[in-house]
């Protein structure tokens, strides 16, 4: 069974920093991997799509990682905003349609 | 274009009364999928369809969950009866095809709450 896990649970940072998120898999056999924004009260917001036969993806400030050998991906922020302070969740699909998710970090970026 | 629509955004109810929630997926859409958030257990996905026949309902947690998906343009997800520990955030998504490229589209969710 496909494990997800995503390291800090938390993270605090002031604003203009730029930083790194972290997601491990178990399961290397995957079809993509996505990332996710959640804000409180709210769904999911699919922020990249990563295709297993690709190493990244950018998207504005963002650019995600893909290393399926050794079952990491990595979401770097660039320049960190106040706006930017969410949930941010991975996911792996595999063979199946389900996405097994991480528990998320929560980002905090203070003014 | 909407999104994916869920109804109720919250849900109060007495243990042992049925709860219905609902899902309207993107226009387009073949696969749509339901999953449910604890802060114990994160998300998981309980059951999902591809052009409104289930295909995977092994994440349904028992007997008193069932889903279904009478035409493309709607869902629901019933529980009954309800227990306080089915008290989550439930989540519909939509995605079309199931191909490597294509993203699942999430609903704001439904806030249920089993006293």
């Amino acid at each position: 069974k496909q494990e997800v896990t995503q390291i800090p649970a938390a993270l605090s940072v002031p604003e203009g920093e730029n930083l790194v998120l972290n997601c491990s898999f178990t399961d290397s056999a995957i079809y993509n991997l996505q990332w996710f924004r959640q804000d409180p009260g709210k769904g999911l917001t699919s922020l990249l799509l990563i295709q297993s036969s690709q190493r990244e993806q950018t998207s504005g400030r963002l650019n995600a990682s893909l290393d399926k050998s050794s079952g990491r991906s990595t979401l770097y922020i660039a320049a960190s905003q106040p706006g930017d302070s969410a949930t941010y969740l991975c996911a792996v699909r595999n063979s199946g349609y389900a996405l097994n998710f991480g528990k998320g970090t929560s980002l905090l970026v203070t003014p | 274009d909407a999104g994916v629509i869920q109804s109720p955004r919250h849900e109060v109810t007495e243990m042992g009364q049925e709860v219905t929630l609902r899902c309207k997926p993107i226009s387009g859409h073949d696969y749509l999928f339901w999953y449910r958030q604890t802060m114990m257990r994160g998300l998981e996905l309980l059951i999902y369809f591809n052009n409104n026949v289930p295909i995977d309902d092994s994440g349904m947690p028992e007997d008193r969950f069932s889903a279904k998906m009478p035409n493309a343009s709607f869902s629901t997800l019933k529980i009954q009866p309800s227990e306080p520990r089915d008290s989550a955030v439930y989540f519909c998504a939509s995605s079309l095809f199931i191909q490597e490229n294509q993203p699942q589209h999430f609903g704001d969710g439904t806030r249920l709450s089993i006293l």
